[in-house]
């Protein structure tokens, strides 16, 4: 079966611009998690979706935002970039938020220059 | 949020068998014992997840102390395709779901 899809890949944008990134999760699976990958700070939790609902949101400012739609298809969105926000951004899917069991996609690599 | 200690690196050779090792001294009575792995240029993978017993699977098995102040992933035949950075992690068994992440072990394999 088909797994975890993020797109795009790979994202270039300017400081102050907004960028959406989406991901697609497994077939059946209805949570979505987000994570901020970087070199200093490691694995990141942002945010955890659930049936349309936020469920769980990690600590990083209001410019860090998502959604989450009836498909459970999921989006993030990041408003006035800033050079620090380049990263690695990681969406996982489970069946639900108490399962055991995530998958991760590959992620979306931004750079914000 | 109860956290783990794990060795920033480790060295294995190819078809030996590798311990892992994992302290959570502050873990509660609910919080599972999940192991995930990041090859190079991936996001994370799920190995395997425990809470008293020890546990196997087809990619490794877990050996959980019985204070379940530590615990160790074991691999039983490195392979090259085992390098990877492995993390402990302790979730807790209720709602709140999200995965912390700490710096993990940096599993090198050597032919």
């Amino acid at each position: 079966k088909a797994g975890v899809t993020q797109t795009p890949r790979y994202l270039i944008k300017t400081r102050g611009q907004q960028v959406t990134l989406s991901c697609s999760p497994i077939s059946g699976h209805r949570s979505v998690s987000w994570y901020q990958q970087t070199p200093g700070q490691g694995l990141q939790f942002l945010f955890e979706y659930f049936s349309e609902t936020q469920r769980n949101k990690g600590n990083f400012p209001g410019r860090f935002s998502g959604r989450q739609f009836s498909n459970s298809r999921s989006e993030m969105n990041v408003s006035t970039l800033e050079l620090g926000d380049s990263a690695l951004y990681l969406c996982a899917s489970s069946l639900g938020p108490d399962s055991y069991g995530y998958t991760f996609g590959s992620g979306t690599r931004l750079t914000v220059v | 949020d109860a956290k783990t200690t794990q060795p920033n690196s480790m060295e294995s050779n190819e078809e030996e068998p590798v311990h892992l090792p994992c302290n959570h001294s502050t873990i509660s009575g609910t919080d599972y014992i999940h192991w995930y792995r990041q090859l190079p240029s991936q996001g994370p993978e799920y190995v395997i997840h425990g809470l008293t017993s020890n546990v196997n699977n087809r990619m490794a098995s877990l050996a959980i102390a019985e204070d379940r102040k530590s615990s160790t992933l074991i691999l039983h035949r490195a392979t090259l395709r085992d390098a990877a950075v492995y993390y402990c992690i302790l979730k807790y068994g209720g709602s709140q779901g999200n995965l912390i992440f700490g710096k993990g072990t940096k599993l090198s394999v050597k032919p």
